[in-house]
């Protein structure tokens, strides 16, 4: 089976510029998360769907960020504009809803950025 | 709100040598919890995990038991090995896969 898949791996910007990230998660899951880690700190929730909804945007900056899952498969995360406080490893997640795995989540490599 | 707590790192130890990294978590109900590992340069992967109280997760030589007495999920394992050199995520979920929240993290060296 294939993994979650994320692309770019890496992007350097500068302040104030656009960055989009892709995730295609693994067929089949439902939910799909995008998580935000900073060097030296755990991974922290920013968007959660359920197919093409979102189900907690609770901690996403939505007046830089934003997010899709137009047609429940692949997502696209935006930052616009970055800034340098922006730098971080971005992981896409994604999680079965049935079956003995339905509250695992399995991630992504991670796209790293650098805002300079 | 729901939080995650462990012990900082980093930590190093000689290959062959006992590990414990503590967890201990602030949630209502009763969460799932999990330990995810972070190898170099990999995303996290999940290495155990505990759905109810005394339940005990193992894999590859770790095991971690839910205690919620004290609201603890503390890894063990017996004889680290160099390969097991890593960043250790402990984390919970409320609502069977939702709400997952992280703990900041354990680097873990292990020194031949």
């Amino acid at each position: 089976e294939a993994g979650v898949a994320q692309s770019p791996r890496y992007k350097i910007i500068e302040k104030r510029q656009s960055v989009a990230f892709w995730c295609n998660p693994i067929s089949g899951h439902a939910t799909l998360y995008w998580y935000q880690q900073i060097l030296g700190q755990g991974p922290k929730l920013l968007i959660q769907f359920q197919n093409n909804g979102v189900v907690d945007d609770s901690q996403l900056p939505k007046d830089r960020f934003s997010a899709e899952r137009l047609k429940g498969v692949d997502s696209t995360l935006k930052i616009q504009p970055a800034k340098l406080e922006d730098s971080a490893v971005y992981l896409c997640a994604s999680r079965p809803n049935t079956g003995e795995r339905h509250n695992e989540q399995f991630f992504g490599p991670g796209t790293r950025l650098t805002v300079l | 709100g729901d939080s995650v707590t462990q012990m900082e790192g980093p930590v190093t130890l000689s290959e062959e040598a006992f590990l414990t990294i503590n967890c201990t978590y602030t949630a209502t109900g009763y969460p799932s919890l999990f330990w995810y590992v972070q190898y170099p340069g990999e995303g996290l992967q999940l290495l155990l995990k505990a759905t109810k109280a005394d339940d005990k997760g193992s894999n590859k030589g770790f095991e971690a038991t839910y205690r919620k007495e004290t609201t603890s999920f503390h890894l063990e394992k017996g004889s680290v090995q160099v390969s097991d050199s890593a960043v250790y995520f402990c984390a919970l979920s409320r609502n069977y896969g939702q709400n997952f929240v992280f703990g900041p993290g354990t680097r873990l060296s292990v020194l031949p």
